[in-house]
């Protein structure tokens, strides 16, 4: 599974989109990019993954670079709610595989 | 649609002891995942299951171990238990080991405490 980086941490202002950037210049073509989120002491949540092609849902759109190398999580409009640490990883998505959580970005929504 | 629902949500018990953790996938998911997360370590996989077989295990003692049932349902065992067993111990399910892109869905975990 290949490795990627993400910033340790982010502000973004209530209502405000935020975009979360992350980089995985190592991913294989059989990888998928994974979006998850963490809010203290609960589960990670799935956000959204993409292969190629941009991506969006009713929580955030996924847009990768035609190159693969990185990709941007946008929350179009942030709620103090959307507070969390995210992470970024990719991997083949087939269930034998082995998660690894990085470090993940704090978002800080500020009112 | 129901989540994945880890059984008990907080847990106590003393060293030695042993300890069952259980975990209902979402309905129509066949894969369950097992991990131990903990601030120093991150997250860490402990073993999958998939059709009542373990496909997958990570690198811990044998006194993890874990089953899943023809319902799907899992559980994890832990046996003599040690202090550094403390930690938030995550169930994830998903539809199955040969649906490449299927994301994998977390319970809210079961928080373990070793005194």
């Amino acid at each position: 599974d290949a490795k990627t980086t993400q910033p340790t941490s982010m502000d973004c202002a209530e209502g405000r989109a935020a975009n979360l950037p992350c980089n995985h210049s190592t991913i294989s073509g059989n990888e998928y990019v994974y979006w998850y989120r963490q809010i203290h002491s609960q589960g990670p949540q799935y956000i959204i993954h993409g292969l190629k092609n941009n991506e969006t849902n009713e929580m955030a759109s996924l847009i990768i670079t035609e190159d693969r190398k990185s990709s941007t999580l946008i929350l179009p409009h942030a709620t103090l709610r959307d507070t969390a640490v995210y992470y970024c990883i990719s991997y083949r998505g087939t269930s034998g595989s082995r998660l690894t959580f990085g470090e993940g970005t704090q978002l800080t929504v500020n009112p | 649609k129901a989540g994945v629902t880890q059984t008990p949500r907080y847990l106590i018990k003393t060293r030695g002891q042993q300890v069952t953790l259980s975990c209902s996938p979402i309905s129509g998911h066949r894969s369950v995942s097992w991990y131990q997360q903990t601030p120093g370590q991150g997250l860490q996989f402990l073993f999958e299951y998939f059709s009542e077989t373990q496909r997958n295990k990570g690198n811990f003692p044998g006194r993890f171990s874990g089953r899943q049932f023809s319902n799907s349902r899992s559980e994890m065992n832990v046996s003599t238990l040690e202090l550094g067993d403390s930690a938030l111990y995550l169930c994830a399910s998903s539809l199955g080991v040969d649906r490449v892109g299927s994301p994998l869905h977390f319970g809210n975990g079961t928080r373990l405490t070793v005194t």
